[in-house]
């Protein structure tokens, strides 16, 4: 059973347009959403973060918005650089758990010149 | 601050043999967790460890096990290696506390076995 799940395995924009990566969860217990973002052999870099008590965050280019009744949360990132392409990974936490992250399969996002 | 190391960052072994991994997390973070990522796979959870005790522990075999020190880092042994174990295994550190916390990642140590 995959609690986090990112249906959308590539995604290709063009630069200076919006990106949306979306990612979808079944845990209702889960409170604390992340991204990341992943080069090729490196290890994945903190994005941007939100609490389930809100339901958006923004970081420079970086926005994530949480409906949490849908359980569903996505990000935006505008305008897009080819320097963000790269793959992105969701996930959750919970606030009892805060070691374990439960993760999403990722997203490969590729921005053209 | 530096950020979280891990050694080595490539290590190839045979079927059968085990092996050992290293990270050391950054500095005043007294957890540390590990995670499995294989070619086309999210990061699967392998185990935590706060304060030299396996807090949290995900589904993997036995022959999967770590330990923490005293200074907050960490080792993930990986006994009678399998083809299936090549993977890039990454380490993961935060405060620790109960709340909600950002883990930080290591750049990984990719094992493969032959």
């Amino acid at each position: 059973d995959q609690q986090v799940k990112q249906n959308s395995p590539s995604l290709s924009v063009q630069e200076g347009r919006i990106s949306i990566l979306n990612c979808d969860y079944t845990n209702s217990m889960f409170d604390y959403f992340l991204w990341y973002k992943k080069y090729p052999a490196e290890g994945p870099t903190f994005l941007i973060s939100i609490s389930s008590i809100k339901d958006k965050n923004e970081d420079g280019r970086f926005t994530v918005f949480l409906n949490k009744s849908a359980k569903h949360l996505s990000l935006h990132i505008v305008p897009s650089q080819p320097g963000d392409s790269a793959v992105y990974f969701c996930a959750a936490s919970r606030n009892t758990n805060a070691g374990k992250s439960t993760f999403g399969d990722g997203t490969t996002l590729t921005v053209k010149p | 601050k530096a950020g979280v190391t891990q050694t080595p960052r490539y290590l190839i072994k045979t079927r059968g043999q085990q092996v050992t991994l290293s990270c050391s997390p950054i500095s005043g973070h007294r957890s540390v967790s590990w995670y499995q990522q294989t070619p086309g796979q999210g990061l699967q959870f392998l185990f935590e460890y706060f304060s030299e005790t396996q807090r949290n522990k995900g589904n993997f075999p036995g022959r999967f096990s770590g330990r923490q020190f005293s200074n907050s880092r960490s080792e993930m042994n990986v006994s009678t290696l399998e083809l299936g174990d090549s993977a890039l295994y990454l380490c993961a550190s935060s405060l620790g506390g109960r709340g909600q916390e950002t883990q930080y990642f290591g750049p990984g140590t990719r094992l493969l076995v032959l």
